[in-house]
């Protein structure tokens, strides 16, 4: 069983556009990360919610627990963007609890 | 900006041969995990690690992984007697607190069983 589902798996956009990835779970959470994985491997948090919305530069998160569902939002998508977008989740232990992820692919 | 270091960045070795990862974390870090990922598949989570003892682990972290902290900077990931199917890239992350915490990834070791 999947904890945590995200959409689209795949995503290609045009330089500019505004893109939105979403994240459903299906448990009680303490925490939703989104985090970002590069073509090299490496991982980057961008974000840890608990409640609300956040922002950073181009990027917002926005979490409704009452519906278990996040969103990533990028405003001005940039090829640089390009990555996977991975929600996780972090329950009543530390340990993070990771989604499949969504690949994004911006062109210029 | 602080950051988690691993090594080596790559590996090869033979199946059944024992293997260590290396893990530096950050510096005023106290919690400590490993996450394996598997190519094309999901990040997993291994082990969790406070307060030299293990707070948490997998199914998949059986008898043949051990972790430790051999002194004040480094934290290992053992694996006694490789088998094929551990081949993945493992990643070292930390955090300074617990639960609603962000956790710092390092950059990886990609593991190769042959």
């Amino acid at each position: 069983k999947n904890e945590v589902e995200q959409s689209p798996q795949n995503l290609t956009a045009q330089e500019g556009e505004f893109i939105t990835i979403n994240c459903s779970y299906s448990v009680g959470i303490s925490a939703l990360h989104w985090l970002q994985q590069h073509p090299g491997g490496g991982i980057v948090s961008l974000f840890m919610l608990s409640s609300g919305k956040k922002k950073h530069g181009r990027l917002i998160a926005t979490i409704n627990i009452q519906e278990k569902h996040s969103s990533l939002h990028i405003t001005a998508s940039h090829p640089r963007d390009s990555a996977v977008y991975i929600c996780a989740l972090t329950l009543n232990t530390d340990k993070l609890i990771f989604g499949t992820g969504t690949r994004l692919q911006v062109f210029p | 900006e602080p950051e988690v270091t691993q090594t080596p960045s790559h590996q090869v070795t033979q199946m059944g041969q024992e293997v260590i990862l290396r893990c530096v974390p950050i510096s005023n870090h106290l919690y400590f995990y490993w996450y394996r990922q598997i190519l094309g598949q999901k990040v997993e989570f291994l082990v969790s690690f406070y307060n030299n003892e293990i707070s948490e682990k997998s199914e998949i972290f059986d008898d043949q992984f051990s972790v430790e902290r051999p002194d004040g900077s480094n934290f290992t990931l053992k694996i006694r007697s490789t088998k094929l199917e551990d081949s993945a890239m493992y990643f070292c992350a930390s955090s300074e607190q617990r639960g609603e915490e962000t956790q710092y990834f390092g950059p990886g070791t990609r593991l190769l069983v042959l």
